[in-house]
C-alpha cells in the first residue's frame, strides 16, 4: 500500500499564472476527492470523481478551476489565472466505492501566490 | 452556524496526561464520525472511524459518540510528545458523494 501521492509538494507562482497539481490515489480506490485547506481551518470539499466521472463540484470551485481523472486512475487539478486567495493547501483523498468507506489523504500540494 | 464545531485550542498538556478533544455537530442525520491527526505540513491521517453512538478503542485512543447530544470526543491516554499535532473531527455530509465535513481542528502540544 503506497498511499495517496501528490505532486508537487510545494508550488510558488506569480499571480495570474496557471498551475496544475497531480494526485495518484491508492490503486484499488475508485473514488477520488479534492479538498482545499487554509491556515487554521479544516479541509473543505472541492470536487469528487468516481472512476473517471466527475460527479460533484463545490461552489468553491470557480470557473478558473478544472479537474480531470482521464483514465480513472490519477487526477489533475488546474487553476487558471491564479489569485492571492488561491493560496492554500490542496489535498487529495481516495476511498473504495462502497458507501461510507473512510477517505485516506495525501500530504497535499501547498500553493503560494506571490 | 457551522455544521461541525471544534475548539481550535491551542491545548497544551504535560507528557503522560489524558487529553480530551471534542466536537459538536448540527445535523442529526450524520451517522459516521472520524478523527484525523495532521502534523505540520502533512496531510490528515485517519485515526479513528466510528458509526453511530458508542465507544471505540484503539491502543491509547478512544473515540466516543453521543448522538443524543450531537457530541463527539477523542481521548488520548498517556499522551506523548509525538502526539503533538492538529486533531480534526469529521463526518460525512450525506448524499452519494460522502464528502467530508471537517471541524477547524484543535492544535495539541504535549510538553516533555
Amino acid at each position: 500500500d503506497t498511499g495517496v501521492s501528490q505532486n508537487p509538494r510545494h508550488k510558488i507562482t506569480k499571480r495570474g499564472q496557471n498551475v496544475t497539481f497531480r494526485c495518484d490515489p491508492i490503486s484499488e480506490h475508485n473514488r477520488l476527492y479534492w479538498y482545499r485547506q487554509t491556515l487554521g481551518q479544516g479541509p473543505e470539499f472541492l470536487t469528487y470523481f468516481q472512476n473517471e466521472a466527475q460527479l460533484e463540484k463545490s461552489r468553491l470551485l470557480s470557473d478558473r478551476f478544472s479537474a480531470e481523472r482521464p483514465k480513472g486512475s490519477f487526477s489533475t487539478l488546474e487553476i487558471q489565472r491564479t489569485e492571492q486567495g488561491d493560496s492554500a493547501m490542496y489535498l487529495c483523498a481516495s476511498s473504495f466505492k462502497d458507501s461510507n468507506q473512510p477517505q485516506h489523504f495525501g500530504d497535499g500540494t501547498r500553493l503560494s501566490i506571490l | 452556524q457551522k455544521e461541525v464545531e471544534q475548539d481550535p485550542g491551542p491545548l497544551s498538556v504535560p507528557e503522560g496526561a489524558i487529553v480530551s478533544l471534542n466536537c459538536t455537530y448540527s445535523n442529526s442525520a450524520f451517522q459516521y464520525f472520524m478523527w484525523y491527526r495532521q502534523y505540520s505540513r502533512k496531510g490528515p491521517e485517519l485515526l479513528m472511524y466510528t458509526y453511530s453512538s458508542g465507544n471505540k478503542e484503539d491502543g491509547r485512543f478512544t473515540a466516543q459518540v453521543d448522538k443524543s447530544s450531537k457530541y463527539i470526543s477523542l481521548f488520548i491516554r498517556d499522551s506523548q510528545p509525538s502526539d503533538s499535532a492538529t486533531y480534526l473531527c469529521a463526518t460525512f455530509g450525506g448524499g452519494a458523494t460522502n464528502k467530508l465535513i471537517f471541524g477547524t481542528g484543535t492544535l495539541l502540544a504535549v510538553q516533555p
